[in-house]
């Protein structure tokens, strides 16, 4: 099992510029969620999904879009980067709330995004 | 108010000191709560969940003090490669996805 993988690992944009963060995981897992993380703040929540086709927003959803066509995949859209979005974004994922232990989060590495 | 408030240190400790950290949450709805461990540039893992009764996991002791709505983390016999931040977490059985990380609390374990 790879778990849950995130890619790119770093990235740098310019303001008002696009893109797509990627997370996949090989769990099964029905739950997937984006975070993000800033120097002296939790984790906090952007974007969540309880299953496929099903998404809806978290703590911090302004300028991201989610979108989750499998199981598998969940992808983070930038829609125009602002230097505020410049943070470590970490997607997430777990079991559902039918199974045992379902809420440990399992996370991906990471992508550190930079916007200049 | 923070809805999970934890003392960011760092925290100086020699190795084989006995540290404790403390984490308060503002929800009296919370009903399960959590330590994570995230090292440096890395992902958050699961160190343990913690439960009413207050539990162990080897040198790591979790309790849970629901009245005055606190969890702590005990680390006995610190060891180098326990220096990281500890991230508490603390989730509603909403159904939904309400789940607070606290901002952590940094530890060094120093030789």
């Amino acid at each position: 099992n790879a778990g849950v993988t995130q890619t790119p690992k770093f990235q740098v944009l310019k303001t008002g510029q696009s893109m797509t963060l990627q997370c996949a995981q090989d769990m099964n897992h029905e739950y997937m969620s984006w975070y993000r993380q800033d120097p002296g703040m939790g984790l906090r929540l952007i974007h969540y999904s309880v299953g496929a086709g099903i998404t809806d927003q978290g703590e911090v959803p302004n300028g991201y879009n989610v979108s989750r066509s499998t199981t598998e995949d969940f992808p983070l859209r930038l829609l125009s980067a602002a230097p505020s979005q410049t943070s470590v974004y970490f997607c997430a994922s777990r079991r559902g709330e039918s199974a045992v232990d379902s809420y440990e989060q399992y996370f991906g590495p990471g992508t550190r995004l930079t916007v200049t | 108010r923070k809805e999970v408030e934890q003392d960011p240190g760092p925290f100086n400790v020699p190795e084989g000191a006995t540290v404790a950290f403390n984490c308060t949450y503002s929800n009296s709805a919370s009903q399960s709560f959590f330590w994570y461990r995230q090292d440096c540039r890395k992902e958050p893992k699961l160190l343990m969940s913690v439960y009413s009764s207050g539990n162990e996991d080897g040198r790591f002791t979790a309790q849970l003090n629901r009245a005055s709505q606190y969890i702590s983390l005990l680390i006995r016999d610190s060891k180098l490669s326990d220096s990281a931040t500890y991230l508490c977490v603390v989730s509603l059985n909403t159904g939904g996805f309400k789940t607070i990380f606290g901002a952590g609390t940094r530890l060094f374990v120093k030789a």
